[in-house]
């Protein structure tokens, strides 16, 4: 049981490149989510998902998006990457109806 | 709009007991989470706790929740150099949506 796995661990990218950060979690969690982390901000809602199929925008979407065509996959892309994107991106799931929601390690992203 | 408030830095000597302390303002809220952070780690989920709860203890840490003030706070028992590292609150609201967290308390550890 690998819980939530993200990759990669760190990535560099120019200014208005593309990306795609995975993630993956093998528990059948129903809800997935993406944040991202700014020093002194805590962290901060980017998309989220119920379930195949659906998703939604959290508190910081612009400049991101996701598909959830599996239970177990929920990628985030940045379409055209900004310097303001540079951040810590965590990936996170737990079952529908709440309770334990477990965090992947995290991709360090840089935007030059 | 959601609001969860902590304060930034706690220090406290080894052995002592640390007390977190966490104020949220969605009374909807379902859900209440502490979740520990070392320097260039992931986040470890420590514990969670229902609103219909007002205490859970587990091993070295207790959490009490006062919902009529909209209070958490994380006890650690026995304080020890490993336990530092920021610690977040997070609540979740009961619609479909994430985790709203606090900024973190930096818990200091004194010999």
């Amino acid at each position: 049981n690998a819980g939530v796995t993200q990759t990669p661990k760190f990535q560099v990218l120019k200014t208005g490149q593309s990306m795609t950060l995975q993630c993956a979690q093998d528990m059948n969690h129903e809800y997935m989510s993406w944040y991202r982390q700014d020093p002194g901000m805590g962290l901060r809602l980017i998309h989220y998902s119920v379930g195949a199929g659906i998703t939604d925008q959290g508190e910081v979407p612009n400049g991101y998006n996701v598909s959830r065509s599996t239970t177990e996959d929920f990628p985030l892309r940045l379409l055209s990457a900004a310097p303001s994107q540079t951040s810590v991106y965590f990936c996170a799931s737990t079952l529908a109806g709440g309770g334990e929601q477990y965090f992947g390690p995290g991709t360090r992203l840089t935007v030059t | 709009g959601e609001d969860v408030e902590q304060s930034l830095f706690l220090s406290v000597r080894e052995g002592d007991s640390s007390v977190i302390n966490c104020t949220y303002t969605d009374s909807s809220s379902t859900y209440l989470y502490w979740y520990k952070q070392e320097p260039g780690a992931g986040l470890q989920l420590l514990t969670y706790i229902f609103s219909n709860m007002d205490m859970k203890q587990d091993q070295r840490l207790t959490v009490l929740l006062n919902k009529k003030d909209k209070h958490l706070s994380l006890r650690i028992a026995d304080t020890q150099t490993g336990d530092s590292a920021i610690y977040f609150c997070a609540e979740r609201a009961g619609g479909a949506d994430g985790l709203t967290f606090g900024k973190g308390t930096h818990l200091i550890i004194q010999p």
